[in-house]
């Protein structure tokens, strides 16, 4: 299986900063991975397909780049909906395997 | 409209199963296969199985071998999880999540979540 070392496990960020969660695997995933947002009490959300496809109606301060073995997803002016957790997901093999999370708080 | 709407939180006693539901609508129910998800209190997330409804093939976690039996019904746009011989670990809430029949495309849309409490 592909293990997924995403850090860092929590931050905390002020309104307005930019913000980047990192997730590395351990081989190559060919850029397979996609990041979800995941509120209490809720299902994740899907943000952002094969690196750094955004989702329909997703806002754009969300990004995210990569290739091979290493990916990172950004926040930039981090809004107070903004606070939640964030998983990464590899898709390029079965099983697919999630990231750790992290959690993102107010400063 | 795309929706995954689960069945209600359960609680069971330890050593009885549970059958979880997740219907689809709003899309193609063959077109895609559907993921089961756990999520343990305060943790991350876990692949459990994968139903292909198209050709009834079923995929598992070597992990939930033996828990985990996935079954879906094309009559019905139904996708179920049931869950044998619970114990206090299998405590969590369990999501499903649709993706493409080939693989290589997300989790795009999740069910609500239901939340399995296994307790005497």
């Amino acid at each position: 299986d592909i293990q997924m070392t995403q850090s860092p496990p929590s931050l905390s960020a002020s309104l307005g900063d930019k913000v980047t969660i990192t997730c590395q695997t351990s081989q190559n995933i060919n850029k397979y991975i996609a990041w979800y947002q995941q509120k209490p009490g809720k299902a994740p959300r899907l943000l952002i397909g094969f690196t750094s496809r955004l989702v329909s109606g997703i806002p754009s301060r969300f990004s995210g780049s990569g290739s091979g073995r290493d990916y990172s997803f950004s926040i930039s002016n981090v809004e107070s909906e903004d606070i939640a957790s964030y998983y990464c997901l590899q898709y390029d093999n079965s099983p697919p395997t999630f990231g750790g999370g992290t959690k993102l708080e107010l400063k | 409209e795309v929706k995954l709407q689960q069945s209600g939180d359960e609680l069971v006693r330890p050593g009885a199963s549970v059958k979880i539901s997740c219907k689809a609508s709003g899309y193609t129910f063959t077109n895609y296969a559907m993921y089961w998800v756990k999520q343990s209190p305060g943790q991350g997330l876990e692949w459990i199985g994968t139903i292909i409804p198209l050709i009834d093939t079923t995929s598992y976690n070597q992990k939930f071998k033996g828990k985990a039996t996935l079954t879906a019904d094309k009559s019905s746009n139904t996708a179920y999880m049931e869950l044998s011989r619970l114990t206090s670990e299998d405590s969590a809430v369990y999501y499903c999540a649709r993706a493409g029949n080939y693989g290589y495309t997300p989790f795009d849309y999740w069910g609500q979540g239901v939340m399995v409490t296994v307790s005497s």
